[in-house]
């Protein structure tokens, strides 16, 4: 199975928002509404951030977002914050009945 | 409020297998998925494979051949066996709850495979 495809960065400055895209296939992110987001600060384990495409864990600043059109999944962050940076990952359920993870993007606040 | 501790074998020489035990601490272990992630040293993350508390399995197929992840619900623990590593198994492997949502992370144990 191919790693969801991710840039590998993305920049933004405080109180800017931002986008991080998914492009999976129509035999993952495409086919199914199973698609989360992780956070990853260095040396940490992954945090959720967004799961079933859209919806936020309990605890999760409500400026972070997740939607999906076609094939492509995204990740919005609004209000930028320093404390955002960090790389994210996206997630998708797979026809397989396995689990594929996107590249990383590595989204630096100016 | 769960959480999970796990804990295994740092370094390992080529042809060896990896194990490591992650448990459970603070809730029910039942009617959940369990699983494990790894990541390569300044890489991305990669799914190995998630079980079901019955004791039902899912792998990588890239990890297939040589994964196996069992359960022990009488100890709240399940765990990683890996055979035949290499280096490219050098990594931080995570244990995690969920598949649908991965709330709860283990904190990571580096494994670092070497002659």
């Amino acid at each position: 199975q191919s790693a969801l495809t991710q840039p590998a960065s993305v920049s933004g400055s405080p109180g800017q928002s931002i986008t991080i895209s998914c492009t999976g296939t129509s035999s993952d992110v495409g086919g199914y509404n199973y698609v989360s987001w992780y956070q990853q600060h260095p040396g940490k384990a992954p945090k959720l951030m967004i799961y079933d495409v859209t919806y936020r864990p309990s605890g999760v600043s409500n400026r972070f977002s997740g939607s999906k059109s076609g094939n492509t999944a995204s990740l919005t962050i609004s209000g930028l914050q320093a404390e955002d940076e960090a790389d994210y990952y996206c997630s998708s359920y797979t026809s397989s009945t396995t689990w594929v993870f996107g590249g990383g993007t590595k989204l630096t606040v100016l | 409020q769960v959480h999970l501790q796990q804990w295994g074998a740092g370094l390992l020489k080529p042809s060896e297998t990896l194990s490591l035990t992650c448990a459970v601490y603070g809730g029910s272990f039942g009617d959940s998925y369990w699983g494990w992630i790894r990541q390569p040293p300044g890489k991305g993350l990669e799914w190995i494979g998630d079980i079901w508390q019955s004791g039902r399995t899912y792998y990588n197929p890239s990890l297939k051949s040589r994964v196996t992840i069992s359960v022990d619900p009488s100890k709240n623990q399940f765990s990683l066996k890996l055979g035949s590593v290499t280096a490219a198994d050098t990594a931080v492997y995570y244990c995690a709850r969920g598949q649908y949502r991965r709330d709860i992370w283990g904190q990571g144990t580096l494994v670092t495979v070497s002659s």
